[in-house]
């Protein structure tokens, strides 16, 4: 099945610098490429995705990158505001099932 | 759109009972839906996919015996979790699409589950 790694497992930075972390998956065969954002005790909420025929997209301070050679992807947060702070997930999917990453808990230093 | 509602959010219960969790597709029909656990601090594990219709799909190391589910029309998910234990107590979440075996998925609020 598809194994998804993420790094780093947290990320600290100050109000107004970016935010980078990474992931990379293992089937060749994935697809789709989804980043979410959870808040303590809340759903998982859909930041962004992008699909295999796409290397980039972007949706105004958030963008992701993939490179299916290397099997990795990874979310941009620029201008981080204290909301930003949360724990995200990558995930991947060759069919209709989600594997995720591990997590990455963001903090934005005010 | 593409609103999935849970039921109940929050159940505390004793050793040994059973607890049945909800999963609706308010706006949209959904001929297949997904159950997730999270524990504390860790991430998303699907546990099964849920088939209008049919008989769910588990994952390895999940017992189907334990973790009941029923999938009785296109807006209704049900996961029964018998004989509850402490170990079960975590954090279930469902997740269901408009467009069968399609992407993104809808993930509804989650129901934090504590056995005492």
């Amino acid at each position: 099945g598809e194994n998804v790694e993420q790094h780093p497992s947290t990320l600290s930075v100050q109000e107004g610098d970016s935010a980078v972390i990474k992931c990379t998956y293992s089937d060749s065969a994935s697809n789709y490429f989804p980043w979410y954002k959870q808040e303590l005790g809340k759903r998982p909420q859909l930041i962004i995705d992008i699909r295999s025929n796409v290397g980039e997209k972007k949706d105004q301070r958030i963008a992701v990158t993939l490179n299916k050679t290397a099997k990795h992807f990874s979310l941009h947060i620029t201008e981080t505001q204290p909301e930003d702070s949360a724990v995200y997930f990558c995930a991947a999917s060759n069919d209709y099932k989600l594997s995720f990453g591990a997590g990455t808990t963001v903090t934005v230093r005010a | 759109g593409a609103v999935v509602s849970q039921h109940p959010s929050w159940v505390i219960c004793k050793s040994g009972t059973s607890v049945k969790i909800e999963c609706r597709s308010l706006d949209f029909q959904a001929t297949t839906m997904f159950w997730y656990r999270q524990f504390p601090k860790q991430s998303l594990m699907l546990m099964a996919t849920s088939n209008e219709g049919s008989k769910a799909t588990y994952e390895q190391g999940v017992e189907k015996d334990k973790f009941l589910i029923n999938h009785a029309s296109l807006t209704l998910s049900t996961l029964t979790v018998t004989s509850a234990h402490p170990e079960d107590s975590s954090f279930y979440i469902c997740s269901a699409s408009p467009n069968p075996r399609a992407q993104p998925q809808h993930f509804g609020d989650g129901t934090r589950l504590s056995i005492l």
